[in-house]
């Protein structure tokens, strides 16, 4: 069964301090993975994307890894601030169909603290 | 910011009543979904569209119909709404013209409740 499963399910940190955010999936054939930040009330938007060719890829302070062999990712979140307070989402896509199978985490909700 | 637009926000309904659940894009986008999101749980997809005049179900079984008339909307019916829909309604679109095609756009959701 294609899974996603992401960990930890909440973390709390304080403003300024670095965290790392897991996910690993089960999903094949794979296609790409995605990270999203959904804010409290809001719908999800899109952080970075990974290919299977990339390793590493970074979007101002988040920055996203991939080993496609172990089927890991994580996002590192560097110099916190309280406006990362959020969920966040890994997707990982499949190549089954024309349009892309999705597959959801069900996230990490991360809390920053003042 | 995405160009994707829902109504309304919030709703809060008795068993049986009839609603619908706007969601409009100004993308072009020829791709649109309908996702159920409950708290702590991953999204679900109960319907989709690939553009105009064709609709999909999902993979979450649900007693909502959609309808797509036009590229931009992408309407939700519930002919009879009961508690078990109370739930967080997400609606997305995707398309080549954002230069990714499995690039999602989320509208900011509908949350309804039904007493």
């Amino acid at each position: 069964k294609n899974q996603v499963e992401q960990s930890p399910q909440s973390l709390i940190i304080l403003e300024g301090k670095n965290c790392t955010l897991q996910c690993n999936y089960t999903v094949s054939p794979f296609s790409n993975l995605r990270w999203y930040k959904q804010d409290t009330g809001r719908g999800p938007v899109s952080l970075t994307i990974m290919t299977f060719s990339e390793n590493t890829k970074s979007n101002g302070r988040y920055t996203a890894t991939l080993d496609a062999d172990t089927k890991q990712s994580s996002l590192h979140i560097t110099a916190s601030q309280l406006s990362d307070s959020a969920s966040y989402i890994c997707v990982v896509s499949d190549r089954g169909s024309t349009l892309g199978r999705l597959y959801f985490g069900r996230g990490t909700q991360l809390t920053v603290w003042p | 910011e995405a160009d994707i637009y829902q109504t309304p926000r919030y709703l809060v309904i008795g068993t049986g009543k009839k609603i619908t659940l706007e969601c409009s894009q100004t993308m072009g986008h020829d791709k649109m979904y309908w996702y159920q999101q409950d708290p702590g749980m991953e999204l679900h997809l109960i319907h989709y569209s690939y553009g105009v005049n064709s609709t999909e179900k999902g993979d979450l079984s649900s007693e909502s119909t959609v309808s797509r008339i036009r590229t931009e909307h992408f309407p939700l019916t519930l002919e009879s709404a009961r508690p078990s829909h109370t739930s967080q309604y997400l609606c997305a679109s995707s398309g080549p013209k954002s230069g990714d095609d499995e690039k999602l756009f989320f509208g900011s959701g509908t949350q309804l409740s039904v007493l």
